[in-house]
Order: C-alpha cells, then sequence, then structure tokens
C-alpha cells in the first residue's frame, strides 16, 4: 500500500473550532483531490490541485480551505463555516495534472466527528 | 446536469451466481468510465476503466451508448467479491471523475 497517508485515522472537534486534516504522498504525482464520503451519497469533490500553488473548488468547497505548498502534500482545513463537518474524507492523488481521466488513488480515509 | 445513477443500494447473491452492477450516467459526449472497489478494511481503489477493454478479476463492464450505461458483470461471483463498487464517469468538460452512490455486493455462501 503506502504511496499517499492521511492523518489521523479518526479526529473529534468541537463545534466551532477549525481543524486540519493532513494528506501526503511519495508517488510523485502532480494532482491531488479532496473528496467527502457521505453513506448513500458517494464521493463528492471538495478541492482539487493539479499543481503545486494551484488548486480549484470542488463540487462542495463551502467551509473549506486547502494549500498546496509543496508536491507532496495537500492539507484540508474544515473550518466552522463548514455546517455539516461529520463525514469521513479522502484523500487522492494521480499522475497527469492535464487529464482526470488518469487512475486515481486514495488515502486510508480520515473520519471527522463534530462533538 | 451530468449525473450518475448507480440504482441498487445493496445487491445480495449466492456464490457462483452471475452478477450485474448498473451504472447509467447522463453525459453529453464520450466520457471515460470507471469502476472503483472498496473491500472491507482496504482502501478505495481502480477496478477497471472501459478503455482498457480489460477484465479484472473476471470482472467486465460494457459501455453501452445508446442506453448511456456502463454496467458491471461477473459471471459467477465469490465471496471475496464482497465490496462496495461505485461508477465513476470522467467529466472531460469538468475535469473531474463523478462518483455514484456505490453499491454494496454481498455474496453469500
Amino acid at each position: 500500500d503506502g504511496g499517499i497517508t492521511q492523518s489521523p485515522k479518526y479526529l473529534f472537534r468541537k463545534e466551532g473550532q477549525n481543524v486540519t486534516l493532513s494528506c501526503e504522498q511519495n508517488l510523485n504525482h502532480d494532482a491531488m483531490y479532496w473528496y467527502r464520503q457521505d453513506p448513500g451519497q458517494g464521493l463528492r469533490l471538495i478541492y482539487y490541485s493539479q499543481i503545486v500553488n494551484d488548486f480549484q473548488k470542488g463540487d462542495i468547497a463551502e467551509g473549506y480551505s486547502v494549500s498546496r505548498e509543496k508536491k507532496e502534500s495537500f492539507p484540508l482545513t474544515v473550518t466552522s463555516a463548514q455546517k455539516n463537518p461529520t463525514a469521513f474524507y479522502l484523500c487522492a492523488s494521480s499522475i497527469d495534472p492535464g487529464s482526470g481521466a488518469d487512475t486515481q488513488y486514495f488515502g486510508p480515509g480520515t473520519r471527522l466527528t463534530v462533538l | 446536469a451530468q449525473r450518475v445513477t448507480q440504482p441498487e443500494k445493496l445487491l445480495s447473491v449466492f456464490k457462483g451466481a452471475p452478477v450485474e452492477l448498473k451504472c447509467n450516467y447522463s453525459y453529453s459526449g464520450s466520457p471515460e468510465l470507471f469502476w472503483y472497489v472498496q473491500y472491507s478494511r482496504q482502501r478505495l481503489q481502480l477496478l477497471l476503466r472501459h478503455i482498457s477493454r480489460e477484465s479484472i478479476k473476471g470482472f467486465t463492464a460494457d459501455l453501452n451508448k445508446g442506453e448511456t450505461s456502463f454496467h458491471l458483470k461477473k459471471p459467477f461471483a465469490q465471496e471475496e467479491d464482497s465490496a462496495m463498487y461505485y461508477c465513476a464517469p470522467f467529466s472531460g468538460g469538468y475535469n473531474k471523475l463523478i462518483f455514484g452512490a456505490g453499491t454494496r455486493l454481498a455474496v453469500h455462501p
């Protein structure tokens, strides 16, 4: 497995707090993605980045922020503005930034629970 | 709007039975199509993609442009096929994968 890691595996936060989820990859992939997975809804794209220092909003970016200062790292911050943050978050990466039709490789995920 | 539909949340079969997981999409043009799978306690991973025309673990998927479907099939299900399966067309216009809600396949002995 290896290749793409996410930490922590489980995360708890109180309402009103920001929290940052880590995603690291050593696959030398240019593109990275953040998805949210909710029961019965599949995966929804939050943000993606095709190259360092650049990223684009996905379908549900409100209440989230990202940065891409290094090729290997794409952290996701869940802000207090996110209305329903409790979910399973998946990070992914792919080789070719110009084509999302490339295979995406997924991390193990982080389960965030807001108390 | 571009949409992916996996009509069955759960598909339950016995070992050795044929399996068909349905996927319908509403897209313009000819999207690239993928099936991803998530086995228990494992990561989501690519199962197969249409452009490769390959069979992985006995699974095949046929694109029917007329019906805009990309159903996943296997003639004889095995217990180890039990997993969550996601259909995911790639939207060239939006440059992203669109995931369906997923179908859980349960294969019973």
